[in-house]
């Protein structure tokens, strides 16, 4: 069982849809991270919340908004999203951002299909 | 910059064959080595990790990895494979100097064949 827990685990949505992934965990991880992987792919960072604040946005459309609550908590909010958005997100979390606190744990991941 | 390069896209083994999964690395900077192994329809989940100490690192199901600064390598070796093995499985590099970026090989499918 992974201790990272993403919500729902499929999505199928129009393009004019709104939407929201979710993820958990609590293993007190203060760092938080979304991954976009495309089949036969390897995962591609999408955004970095460190301490609730975010970190890095890796030049991803505004159409996903992500949204870290608390420390337990990351949302990316799903806006007028495309065909080939479809993919699997992926949520991971690591203690902190320094080195000697990773690794990254990732949890199963939502599948998103847009119609 | 750091870059993986995962030779083999596909490995196809017998169950109970050997099997090595090639990784090499390129970084200016020290970097932490990962493998991390995917099994269908699930995320990533770390395998073994390699930050100092010895080079020779094993996971709990019979997998291990060496790290070989000179070759610039990290291969992935099971002595013995599984039809449970069959994955997609993954050499990353996190540098030093940028702990939140993750570096990615392309990936290698292993298939177990009975």
């Amino acid at each position: 069982d992974t201790e990272v827990t993403q919500t729902p685990k499929h999505l199928v949505m129009g393009m004019t849809n709104k939407k929201s992934l979710k993820c958990e965990q609590h293993m007190g991880h203060r760092a938080m991270y979304w991954y976009k992987q495309k089949a036969k792919k390897p995962p591609e960072l999408m955004f970095v919340y460190s301490y609730e604040k975010l970190s890095i946005n890796e030049s991803v459309p505004s159409r996903f908004s992500p949204e870290c609550p608390n420390s337990s908590l990351l949302n990316l909010h799903l806006h007028a999203l495309q065909p080939e958005d479809s993919a699997l997100y992926l949520c991971a979390s690591s203690q902190d951002l320094t080195v000697s606190n990773q690794p990254q744990h990732f949890g199963d991941g939502t599948r998103l299909s847009i119609l | 910059a750091q870059s993986v390069t995962q030779l083999d896209s596909q490995v196809p083994v017998f169950e109970e064959a050997p099997v090595e999964l090639r990784c090499n690395y390129s970084s200016s900077v020290s970097v932490y080595l990962f493998w991390y192994v995917q099994y269908p329809n699930q995320g990533l989940q770390l395998l073994l990790k390699y930050l100092s100490g010895s080079t020779l690192v094993k996971s709990i199901n019979g997998f291990e990895a060496e790290f070989n600064k000179s070759q610039t390598s990290f291969h992935l070796r099971k002595p013995s494979v599984h039809i449970s093995d069959t994955a997609e499985y993954f050499c990353a590099v996190t540098p030093y100097s940028s702990a939140s970026k993750i570096i990615f090989g392309s990936g290698t499918r292993l298939s177990i064949r009975p």
